[in-house]
């Protein structure tokens, strides 16, 4: 039972360097999310999926970019890292849009790390 | 500012007491969401609640929500240290906003 597999845990990057985190779902959920947790902050939307075919802004889009490249697959891009995106990435998705009530079911998280 | 605020936001209490978070916010929601977060991984939903003045019981859980859909609380009776978590709210609008959570430790 994989539910949202995302990758790497764990990555240290040097400011203005670029990455992608991987994100998958074997639910056949259509809708995909990417958050990110900070401290006192809780959990922020930066970008989501509706369905697949769509992207959409959510609270803190600044700085990241974004692909559904699949119903199954979801990536977040930053571009020129700076020390502020330092934070716990936590994709998601969940059968139905989240307005309606649909659960959302979460990856175990990526650690960033910008220095 | 948060959509959502929880308080209090971190609790520590003895194994067998019982205690209460909540999740207020100034806007109407179309359902409220209630999930609990261990160290390393990621949040697992507790409960959703619809209705306003709705209350769901998970064992010794006890979630409400307001009468008017802009506030919700979390009841847990004789806490046990498996409780133990970030209990997180959030509620839905045009998307799901999430509370900055509620930090519960449960000691033996």
């Amino acid at each position: 039972n994989a539910g949202v597999t995302q990758t790497p845990k764990f990555q240290v990057l040097k400011t203005g360097q670029s990455m992608t985190l991987q994100c998958a779902q074997d639910m056949n959920h259509n809708s995909m999310y990417w958050y990110r947790q900070d401290p006192g902050m809780g959990l922020r939307l930066i970008y989501y999926s509706a369905s697949e075919g769509t992207t959409d802004k959510g609270e803190v889009p600044n700085g990241y970019n974004v692909s559904r490249l699949n119903k199954r697959e979801f990536s977040l891009r930053l571009e020129s890292a700076a020390p502020s995106q330092t934070s716990v990435y936590f994709c998601a998705s969940s059968l139905g849009w989240t307005a309606s009530g649909n659960t959302i079911y979460f990856g175990e998280g990526s650690w960033l790390t910008v220095v | 500012t948060q959509l959502l605020e929880q308080s209090p936001q971190f609790l520590s209490i003895q194994e067998g007491e019982n205690l209460t978070v909540y999740c207020n916010s100034s806007s109407v929601f179309s359902s409220l969401q209630w999930y609990r977060q261990e160290p390393g991984e990621g949040p697992v939903l507790l409960v959703t609640v619809v209705t306003g003045g709705e209350v769901k019981k998970l064992k010794r859980l006890t979630f409400q929500f307001g009468d008017a859909r802009k506030d919700s609380s979390l009841h847990i009776t004789a806490a046990q240290p498996g409780d133990t978590g970030l209990y997180l709210c959030a509620g839905a609008t045009n998307d799901m906003r999430f509370g900055a959570g509620t930090r519960l430790t449960v000691k033996p």
